[in-house]
C-alpha cells in the first residue's frame, strides 16, 4: 500500500492567493514526521516544514502551515499569499520512528503554477 | 544552501561504465542518505550511512555500493551502467538524535547522471 498519497498531480493558483496541497499517509506507528520539500525545476529540494506524529499545534513557517489532521492522517500544505517563485513540484515525505533507518519515503508529488 | 555539497553536478557516460557520485554533509550531521528520482520510480531511497557504519538499504542494486569516510563525506559507486540509471541522485543529511524520526534531512543540490 502507498505510503504517502499525493492525489493532485498539477495545480494552478493566482498569484497571492493561498493554495493548498493535499497529502494523506499510512502508518501504524505512532512516532512519526511529516514533511514538505519543495522542488523548483533547477532540481534542488528545498525543506519547507515538519510535523511531528505527536505536536499538539499545526506547523508554521512563513507564508507555509501544515493541515495536520491525525485522525484523517492527512498533512496538508498551505501556502499563504502565493508568489510566481512558489511554481514548483512539492513533495510530501514520512519517516517512521520504529524504522531505525529513519529513511524518507515521498509521495509522488504535486505540481503547482503561480499564474500571474 | 543547506550546507550538502555534491559533485560533479552532471555526469555523462556510456552504457558499462563505472561513476562515482560525491557528497559532503552539513557540518555536525553524522547520517547520510542516497535517493534516486527517476521519472518511473519517483523518488526513492537507496541507502544510509552514520557515522561511518552502514545502517540501512533501500532499494539499491547489487551494481551500486556506496561508503562513508571517517571525514563523513561519501560517495556512491555506480558500476555497469544501464539506461534505466539515468536519474537525479540526491544526497541528504541529518544529526540523527535520540527520536530520529524528528531530524530534518537536508539535501545537496544532487548529480543528473545520464548513461547513453
Amino acid at each position: 500500500a502507498q505510503k504517502i498519497t499525493q492525489t493532485q498531480p498539477g495545480m494552478f493558483v493566482q498569484e497571492k492567493e493561498a493554495v493548498t496541497l493535499d497529502c494523506t499517509y499510512d502508518t501504524s506507528d505512532p512516532s512519526y514526521g511529516l514533511f514538505w520539500y519543495k522542488q523548483p525545476s533547477s532540481g534542488e529540494m528545498i525543506f519547507l516544514i515538519y510535523q511531528g506524529s505527536y505536536d499538539q499545534q499545526n506547523a508554521t513557517e512563513g507564508r507555509y502551515s501544515l493541515n495536520f489532521q491525525k485522525a484523517r492522517k492527512s498533512a496538508n500544505l498551505v501556502i499563504s499569499a502565493s508568489q510566481l517563485g512558489d511554481s514548483a513540484m512539492y513533495f510530501c515525505a514520512m519517516r517512521e520512528g520504529l524504522d531505525s533507518s529513519y529513511k524518507l519515503i515521498f509521495g509522488s508529488g504535486t505540481r503547482l503554477l503561480v499564474r500571474p | 544552501d543547506s550546507g550538502v555539497t555534491q559533485t560533479p553536478k552532471h555526469l555523462i557516460t556510456a552504457t558499462g561504465q563505472r561513476v562515482t557520485l560525491r557528497c559532503s554533509p552539513r557540518s555536525g550531521d553524522l547520517s547520510v542518505y542516497w535517493y534516486q528520482q527517476s521519472l518511473d520510480q519517483g523518488l526513492q531511497f537507496l541507502i544510509q550511512y552514520y557515522n561511518g557504519e552502514e545502517r540501512a538499504k533501500g532499494n539499491i542494486l547489487e551494481r551500486f555500493s556506496a561508503q562513508q569516510f571517517p571525514d563523513l563525506h561519501s560517495e556512491l559507486n555506480l558500476s555497469s551502467l544501464e539506461l534505466g540509471d539515468s536519474a537525479l541522485y540526491f544526497c541528504a543529511s541529518s544529526v540523527e538524535v535520540a527520536g530520529g524520526h524528528t531530524d530534518t534531512q537536508y539535501f545537496g543540490p544532487g548529480t543528473r547522471l545520464t548513461v547513453l
